[in-house]
Protein backbone atom coordinates (compact mmCIF):
# COMPACT_ATOMS: atom_id res chain seq x y z
CA UNK A 1 0.00 0.00 0.00
CA UNK A 2 1.01 3.83 0.09
CA UNK A 3 0.72 7.09 1.23
CA UNK A 4 -2.15 9.55 1.05
CA UNK A 5 -1.58 12.93 2.80
CA UNK A 6 -4.81 15.05 3.59
CA UNK A 7 -4.12 18.48 5.83
CA UNK A 8 -5.41 18.04 9.19
CA UNK A 9 -7.98 20.62 9.45
CA UNK A 10 -9.79 23.19 7.04
CA UNK A 11 -11.80 26.07 7.68
CA UNK A 12 -14.66 27.84 5.83
CA UNK A 13 -16.99 30.40 6.39
CA UNK A 14 -20.59 29.64 5.50
CA UNK A 15 -21.50 29.90 1.96
CA UNK A 16 -17.89 29.96 0.79
CA UNK A 17 -16.06 27.43 -1.12
CA UNK A 18 -13.93 24.65 0.88
CA UNK A 19 -11.02 22.59 -1.26
CA UNK A 20 -9.92 19.49 0.51
CA UNK A 21 -7.00 17.96 -0.80
CA UNK A 22 -5.14 14.58 -1.00
CA UNK A 23 -1.80 13.55 -2.61
CA UNK A 24 -0.19 10.54 -3.57
CA UNK A 25 2.62 9.57 -5.46
CA UNK A 26 -0.08 7.22 -7.43
CA UNK A 27 -2.73 9.18 -7.99
CA UNK A 28 -3.42 9.54 -11.40
CA UNK A 29 -3.19 5.87 -11.91
CA UNK A 30 -5.73 4.38 -9.07
CA UNK A 31 -8.79 6.15 -8.70
CA UNK A 32 -9.85 8.62 -5.56
CA UNK A 33 -12.93 8.05 -3.09
CA UNK A 34 -14.19 10.91 -0.41
CA UNK A 35 -16.13 9.72 2.35
CA UNK A 36 -17.87 11.85 4.84
CA UNK A 37 -17.66 10.69 8.81
CA UNK A 38 -19.90 12.49 11.19
CA UNK A 39 -19.60 11.68 14.83
CA UNK A 40 -20.85 8.95 15.88
CA UNK A 41 -22.23 7.95 12.16
CA UNK A 42 -20.97 5.73 9.86
CA UNK A 43 -19.01 6.87 6.87
CA UNK A 44 -21.09 7.99 3.92
CA UNK A 45 -18.99 8.03 -0.02
CA UNK A 46 -19.60 10.78 -1.31
CA UNK A 47 -17.00 11.05 -4.56
CA UNK A 48 -15.91 8.14 -5.99
CA UNK A 49 -13.44 7.41 -9.37
CA UNK A 50 -12.07 11.00 -8.88
CA UNK A 51 -15.34 12.62 -9.65
CA UNK A 52 -18.34 10.49 -9.77
CA UNK A 53 -20.98 11.76 -7.41
CA UNK A 54 -23.46 9.01 -5.73
CA UNK A 55 -27.37 9.48 -6.11
CA UNK A 56 -28.46 11.58 -2.90
CA UNK A 57 -25.22 13.57 -2.68
CA UNK A 58 -25.86 17.46 -3.04
CA UNK A 59 -24.46 19.31 -5.92
CA UNK A 60 -22.64 21.28 -4.02
CA UNK A 61 -19.92 18.40 -3.39
CA UNK A 62 -17.16 17.63 -6.65
CA UNK A 63 -14.06 16.18 -6.72
CA UNK A 64 -11.07 16.05 -9.18
CA UNK A 65 -7.70 15.32 -9.81
CA UNK A 66 -4.55 16.68 -11.15
CA UNK A 67 -0.88 15.29 -11.29
CA UNK A 68 -0.48 13.80 -8.31
CA UNK A 69 -3.09 15.61 -5.93
CA UNK A 70 -7.04 14.90 -5.57
CA UNK A 71 -9.59 17.46 -4.40
CA UNK A 72 -12.56 17.55 -2.75
CA UNK A 73 -14.61 20.89 -3.43
CA UNK A 74 -17.73 21.91 -1.06
CA UNK A 75 -19.57 24.83 -2.64
CA UNK A 76 -21.76 26.90 -1.11
CA UNK A 77 -20.39 25.01 1.99
CA UNK A 78 -23.02 24.68 4.71
CA UNK A 79 -23.01 23.91 8.57
CA UNK A 80 -24.41 20.28 8.08
CA UNK A 81 -21.39 19.57 5.90
CA UNK A 82 -18.95 19.90 8.94
CA UNK A 83 -17.59 16.69 9.43
CA UNK A 84 -14.37 14.58 8.90
CA UNK A 85 -13.10 13.87 5.52
CA UNK A 86 -11.18 10.86 3.96
CA UNK A 87 -9.68 10.13 0.57
CA UNK A 88 -9.32 6.64 0.34
CA UNK A 89 -7.74 4.74 -3.20
CA UNK A 90 -6.77 1.08 -3.37
CA UNK A 91 -3.43 -0.11 -5.66
CA UNK A 92 -2.97 -3.83 -3.98
CA UNK A 93 -4.78 -3.29 -0.98
CA UNK A 94 -7.14 -0.05 0.53
CA UNK A 95 -5.71 2.87 1.79
CA UNK A 96 -7.24 5.82 3.05
CA UNK A 97 -5.64 9.53 3.73
CA UNK A 98 -5.22 10.78 7.61
CA UNK A 99 -8.68 12.55 7.61
CA UNK A 100 -9.11 16.50 7.49
CA UNK A 101 -10.99 18.61 9.64
CA UNK A 102 -13.71 20.65 8.00
CA UNK A 103 -14.80 23.15 10.40
CA UNK A 104 -17.80 26.02 9.42
CA UNK A 105 -17.07 29.33 11.25
CA UNK B 1 -29.48 0.85 -1.89
CA UNK B 2 -28.65 -1.83 1.00
CA UNK B 3 -28.35 -2.41 4.59
CA UNK B 4 -25.53 -3.77 6.76
CA UNK B 5 -25.89 -4.54 10.42
CA UNK B 6 -22.66 -5.32 12.10
CA UNK B 7 -23.01 -7.70 15.95
CA UNK B 8 -20.35 -9.35 17.94
CA UNK B 9 -18.11 -6.07 19.62
CA UNK B 10 -17.77 -6.09 23.10
CA UNK B 11 -14.62 -6.54 26.02
CA UNK B 12 -12.25 -8.64 25.24
CA UNK B 13 -8.25 -9.10 27.11
CA UNK B 14 -5.18 -8.81 25.64
CA UNK B 15 -4.23 -11.59 23.67
CA UNK B 16 -8.03 -12.56 23.61
CA UNK B 17 -9.95 -13.69 20.67
CA UNK B 18 -13.32 -12.34 19.27
CA UNK B 19 -15.44 -12.87 15.87
CA UNK B 20 -17.51 -10.17 14.50
CA UNK B 21 -20.16 -10.35 12.23
CA UNK B 22 -22.31 -8.29 9.45
CA UNK B 23 -25.37 -9.08 8.24
CA UNK B 24 -26.29 -7.30 4.53
CA UNK B 25 -29.91 -7.30 2.89
CA UNK B 26 -30.92 -5.52 0.11
CA UNK B 27 -28.86 -6.71 -2.46
CA UNK B 28 -27.26 -10.01 -4.09
CA UNK B 29 -25.09 -10.39 -1.49
CA UNK B 30 -23.21 -13.08 -3.60
CA UNK B 31 -22.63 -10.31 -6.23
CA UNK B 32 -20.50 -8.21 -4.38
CA UNK B 33 -17.13 -8.26 -2.01
CA UNK B 34 -17.23 -6.69 1.20
CA UNK B 35 -14.93 -5.56 3.47
CA UNK B 36 -14.12 -4.50 7.31
CA UNK B 37 -12.83 -0.90 7.55
CA UNK B 38 -11.85 0.07 11.54
CA UNK B 39 -11.16 3.39 13.39
CA UNK B 40 -9.52 3.40 16.69
CA UNK B 41 -10.49 6.31 19.16
CA UNK B 42 -9.46 10.04 17.94
CA UNK B 43 -7.74 8.13 14.90
CA UNK B 44 -8.29 7.94 11.08
CA UNK B 45 -10.12 5.22 9.15
CA UNK B 46 -8.31 1.92 8.16
CA UNK B 47 -9.00 -1.10 6.06
CA UNK B 48 -8.55 -4.09 7.43
CA UNK B 49 -9.47 -7.22 5.09
CA UNK B 50 -11.81 -7.49 1.82
CA UNK B 51 -13.17 -10.69 0.74
CA UNK B 52 -14.65 -11.18 -3.03
CA UNK B 53 -18.09 -12.01 -3.59
CA UNK B 54 -17.07 -16.07 -4.24
CA UNK B 55 -14.93 -16.15 -1.01
CA UNK B 56 -11.95 -16.92 -3.45
CA UNK B 57 -9.97 -13.69 -3.14
CA UNK B 58 -9.20 -12.58 0.32
CA UNK B 59 -6.60 -9.72 0.93
CA UNK B 60 -5.84 -8.61 4.50
CA UNK B 61 -3.93 -5.05 5.50
CA UNK B 62 -0.47 -5.77 6.80
CA UNK B 63 -1.14 -4.93 10.46
CA UNK B 64 -3.92 -7.63 10.74
CA UNK B 65 -2.38 -10.38 8.54
CA UNK B 66 -1.64 -13.80 10.33
CA UNK B 67 -3.97 -12.28 13.42
CA UNK B 68 -7.29 -11.62 11.37
CA UNK B 69 -9.21 -13.76 8.89
CA UNK B 70 -12.04 -12.26 6.85
CA UNK B 71 -14.67 -15.26 5.69
CA UNK B 72 -18.57 -15.22 4.72
CA UNK B 73 -21.33 -17.12 4.31
CA UNK B 74 -23.70 -16.28 1.21
CA UNK B 75 -26.29 -18.65 2.13
CA UNK B 76 -26.81 -16.40 5.30
CA UNK B 77 -25.80 -13.01 3.73
CA UNK B 78 -23.21 -12.66 6.37
CA UNK B 79 -19.47 -12.08 6.36
CA UNK B 80 -17.27 -12.36 9.81
CA UNK B 81 -13.70 -11.34 10.92
CA UNK B 82 -12.00 -13.36 13.57
CA UNK B 83 -9.48 -11.63 15.31
CA UNK B 84 -6.88 -13.39 17.26
CA UNK B 85 -3.76 -12.09 19.41
CA UNK B 86 -6.06 -9.23 20.08
CA UNK B 87 -4.24 -5.92 21.42
CA UNK B 88 -4.67 -2.51 22.60
CA UNK B 89 -3.89 -1.60 19.35
CA UNK B 90 -6.68 -3.39 17.68
CA UNK B 91 -9.42 -1.55 20.12
CA UNK B 92 -11.43 0.32 17.50
CA UNK B 93 -14.65 1.24 16.07
CA UNK B 94 -15.36 -2.00 13.18
CA UNK B 95 -17.42 -1.21 10.32
CA UNK B 96 -18.25 -3.42 7.34
CA UNK B 97 -18.90 -2.01 3.93
CA UNK B 98 -19.99 -3.50 0.43
CA UNK B 99 -17.04 -3.03 -1.93
CA UNK B 100 -17.74 -1.47 -4.94
CA UNK B 101 -15.60 -1.38 -8.41
CA UNK B 102 -12.53 -3.53 -9.25
CA UNK B 103 -8.91 -3.08 -8.18
CA UNK B 104 -7.81 0.63 -8.92
CA UNK B 105 -11.66 1.70 -8.48
CA UNK B 106 -12.62 0.01 -5.62
CA UNK B 107 -14.73 2.45 -2.96
CA UNK B 108 -16.65 1.31 -0.19
CA UNK B 109 -20.69 1.72 -0.03
CA UNK B 110 -23.01 1.35 2.23
CA UNK B 111 -21.38 0.96 5.85
CA UNK B 112 -22.87 -0.87 8.60
CA UNK B 113 -23.42 1.15 12.03
CA UNK B 114 -20.58 -0.39 13.49
CA UNK B 115 -19.52 -2.74 16.48
CA UNK B 116 -16.97 -1.61 19.18
CA UNK B 117 -14.23 -3.89 20.17
CA UNK B 118 -12.37 -3.11 23.34
CA UNK B 119 -9.15 -4.92 24.12
CA UNK B 120 -8.38 -3.97 27.63
CA UNK B 121 -7.76 -6.07 31.14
Amino acid sequence: SYELLQPPSVSVSPGETASITCSGNKLGDTYVSWYQKKSGQPPVVVIYRDSQRPSGIPERFSGSISGGTATLTISETQAMDEADYYCQAWETSGTFGGGTKLTVL
Amino acid sequence: EGQLFESGGGPVQPGGTLTISCVASGFTFRNFAMSWVRQAPGKGLEWVATISGSGSSINHADSVRGRFTISRDNSQNTIYLQMNSLGADDTAEYYCARTLGDRIETWFDPWGQGTLVTVSS
